[in-house]
C-alpha cells in the first residue's frame, strides 16, 4: 500500500536559520513526487515535482531532492512569509492519476 | 492562471440535510477531485473523475457521490450529512491524466451540528 510520512509534524525556526523537512514515501514505482506550500484557510499550492533518484529542484530560498525512498524540502535563510504548511505526495505506478499526500509539516518562522 | 473556485468557503448544515458542493475550473482540464482534509490524517480523495459523466471512487467514498454534467463543474453530494463528515474539503484540477501537478481551490469548510 502507497504510503507518505512527513516529519517533523511542526518546526520553528528563527528567521535566517535554516532546516530541512523530511517525506518518507512507500510506493509501487514512483511516477512522481509533489511538494505543495498551504497557507492557513486556503488549498494547497504547487511547488516542485520530482520524477527520480537523485534529481533536485530549487525556488528562491527552497531546494528539494529526491533518493528512493524519501525527499527534503530544504529552506535556506527562511523569512516569516516563508510560514505554512508543506504537503508532499507521490503518485505511483499502479495508481494512475491518484496521489497519496503525507500529514504535513506546519512551519512558522520567526522574526 | 488556471482558477479553480468553490461554491462556499464556510457552510453549516444540520444532520440529516442533503448538501452540494460545488466546483468549477476555467481552462478546460479534463480531470478534476474532490479531497477531504483533517488535521493529522492529510489530504483524502474522496471521488475523482476523468471525463463529463465519468467518475471513480477514491479511497474514502463513503457517504458522499459526485456529478459531472459539464467538464468545468464537479459536484460533491453530501446525501445525509453526518458529524463526521465535518471537514474542510478541496476540489483541485489538472489538465489531463499523467504526472501531473494538481491545481487546488480555496477550499469548503463544512459544519455538521
Amino acid at each position: 500500500e502507497d504510503q507518505v510520512t512527513q516529519s517533523p509534524e511542526a518546526l520553528r525556526l528563527q528567521e535566517g536559520e535554516s532546516s530541512s523537512l523530511n517525506c518518507s514515501y512507500t510506493v509501487s514505482g514512483l511516477r512522481g513526487l509533489f511538494w505543495y506550500r498551504q497557507d492557513p484557510g486556503k488549498g494547497p499550492e504547487f511547488l516542485f515535482t520530482l520524477y527520480s533518484a537523485g534529481e533536485e529542484k530549487e525556488k528562491e530560498r527552497l531546494k528539494a531532492t529526491l533518493t528512493k525512498k524519501e525527499s527534503f524540502l530544504h529552506i535556506t535563510a527562511p523569512k516569516p512569509e516563508d510560514s505554512a504548511t508543506y504537503l508532499c505526495a507521490v503518485q505511483g505506478a499502479t495508481s494512475y492519476d491518484k496521489v497519496i499526500f503525507g500529514p504535513g509539516t506546519s512551519l512558522s518562522v520567526i522574526p | 492562471d488556471v482558477k479553480v473556485t468553490q461554491s462556499s468557503r464556510y457552510l453549516v448544515k444540520r444532520t440529516g440535510e442533503k448538501v452540494f458542493l460545488e466546483c468549477v475550473q476555467d481552462m478546460d482540464h479534463e480531470n478534476m477531485f474532490w479531497y477531504r482534509q483533517d488535521p493529522g490524517l492529510g489530504l483524502r480523495l474522496i471521488y475523482f473523475s476523468y471525463d463529463v459523466k465519468m467518475k471513480e471512487k477514491g479511497d474514502i467514498p463513503e457517504g458522499y457521490s459526485v456529478s459531472r454534467e459539464k467538464k468545468e463543474r464537479f459536484s460533491l453530494i453530501l446525501e445525509s450529512a453526518s458529524t463526521n463528515q465535518t471537514s474542510m474539503y478541496l476540489c483541485a484540477s489538472i489538465l489531463k491524466s499523467g504526472v501531473s501537478e494538481q491545481y487546488f481551490g480555496p477550499g469548503t469548510r463544512l459544519t455538521v451540528t
